[in-house]
């Protein structure tokens, strides 16, 4: 079974302090995806990271895939009250079209 | 363009009835995929559709639920005999072909509540 373990479950921040958030597996991902879900709506995707070892930025926000494309983290520099939020990893772990998801982190950024 | 529909957007049952939730993709999207989502929880996987074939139905629970697509586009998720863990929101997403590189695309979802 693949699983992805995701952490903090929950983060609760002032204005302007940094966090990462992290996800982890035992199973190798051919990609993974990071998405932000709002209440009463459907996850929206905001990267997808494919080679081990690949940093991609969207502007405060930085993600990473492991050397070994088994796990993955979320860095938002100078959070905002905007970025307050579920922010769920999943991955793809072969070729077909099922994603496994995290449980997810519950975001908090207070002003 | 419109993005993913679902209907009804919220749905009570009483235990032991029969539902169905139906899922519209966004046009020209020939894959469509079903979750569901607990609270607190991640969603979770139940079943692809490439065309009107179920690609991979390995996260449907049990028997009771079955999902259908028969010309390709609009899709069927029919629970029977709900119980009191049914209740979730269930997540209907579609994207152009199924498979990595492929960007699924969410929809609000419909909430059931099993009393």
């Amino acid at each position: 079974t693949q699983l992805l373990e995701q952490s903090p479950q929950f983060l609760s921040i002032q204005e302007g302090e940094n966090l990462t958030v992290y996800c982890n597996s035992s199973s190798v991902f051919s990609s993974l995806q990071w998405y932000r879900q709002e209440p009463g709506e459907g996850p929206v995707l905001l990267v997808t990271v494919v080679t081990g070892g690949e940093v991609k930025k969207l502007k405060r926000l930085t993600f990473q895939f492991g050397d070994a494309r088994k796990d993955s983290s979320l860095h938002i520099t100078a959070a905002q009250p905007g970025d307050t939020g579920l922010y769920l990893c999943a991955g793809h772990y072969n070729q077909g079209g099922k994603l496994i998801f995290g449980q997810g982190t519950e975001l908090s950024v207070k002003p | 363009g419109a993005g993913v529909s679902q209907t009804p957007s919220n749905k009570v049952t009483e235990k032991g009835k029969y539902v169905e939730l139906r899922c519209d993709p966004i046009s020209g999207h020939t894959a469509l995929y079903w979750y569901r989502q607990s609270l607190g929880q991640g969603p979770e996987f139940l079943i692809y559709f490439q065309g009107t074939g179920a690609a991979d139905d390995s996260g449907l629970p049990n028997d009771r639920f079955f999902a259908v697509r028969p010309e390709g586009s609009v899709s069927t998720l029919k629970i029977q005999r709900t119980e009191r863990g049914d209740s979730a929101v269930y997540l209907c997403a579609s994207s152009l072909m199924a498979g990595v590189g492929n960007e699924q695309f969410f929809g609000p979802g419909t909430r059931l509540t099993v009393l």
